[in-house]
């Protein structure tokens, strides 16, 4: 079955850190992936996607994340963490059978601490 | 607008009524989608349309749950006879066009059956 996980519910890092929020997925032939951020009150935004390509992928607000096939992981980092960073997090990946159906983690809590 | 709008932001029913939740995708975006949201977890797929088609319908849960786009644009989720498991986060995002591109989502509109 198709799946991404999130295996922690929350992260902690303290402001100026380097940050990493994991995500692992189980699909079919080669995934779409992708990062979305939610803020309180806010709808999701996009943060960045990886189709093909480099396998460091670079997204709005300084993030990036690495795809590796091997492991199965597209983890999201970013190198200083910044108190306004602070959200919930999804990562999400095309089901291999369809063109557009994204199937999404449970989301990860981001708390940067000053 | 500048950004995908939906209304009401908050709706509290009656088991057994029925509500329609609206969105207003961003002008010129060919797709949309609607997906549910329960709490602390990530959304999941209703339905996708392109333009005034609907493509996809898979993820209703049931025949209560009806979705239209008569003119391409704007956008209504209707639930019949709601129930409390109905009681969600109805989040709706559109896209410019190829559905893999980057989708802008509205706030949401958390609904509540009592």
């Amino acid at each position: 079955a198709q799946s991404v996980a999130q295996p922690e519910d929350q992260v902690n890092v303290a402001e100026g850190n380097p940050l990493t929020v994991k995500c692992t997925y189980s699909v079919s032939g080669n995934p779409y992936l992708f990062w979305y951020v939610q803020y309180p009150n806010r709808g999701l935004q996009f943060l960045l996607k990886y189709i093909t390509g480099d396998n460091l992928v670079k997204g709005s607000y300084g993030f990036e994340a690495e795809f590796n096939k091997s492991q199965t992981s597209f983890h999201l980092k970013k190198p200083s963490a910044l108190v306004s960073d602070s959200a919930l997090y999804f990562c999400a990946v095309r089901d291999a059978g369809s063109n557009y159906q994204l199937i999404w983690g449970a989301g990860t809590k981001l708390i940067i601490k000053p | 607008g500048a950004g995908v709008s939906q209304s009401p932001r908050y709706k509290v029913a009656k088991r057994g009524q029925d509500v329609a939740l609206r969105c207003d995708p961003i002008s010129g975006h060919v797709s949309l989608f609607w997906y549910q949201q329960a709490l602390g977890q990530g959304p999941e797929f209703l339905t996708y349309f392109q333009n005034e088609a609907q493509l996809d319908k898979s993820g209703l849960p049931s025949d209560r749950f009806f979705a239209e786009r008569p003119e391409g644009s704007v956008s209504t989720l209707k639930i019949q006879r709601t129930q409390q498991e109905d009681s969600a986060v109805y989040l709706c995002a559109s896209s410019l066009t190829n559905p893999n591109t980057e989708a802008f989502f509205g706030q949401g509109t958390r609904l509540t059956v009592v």
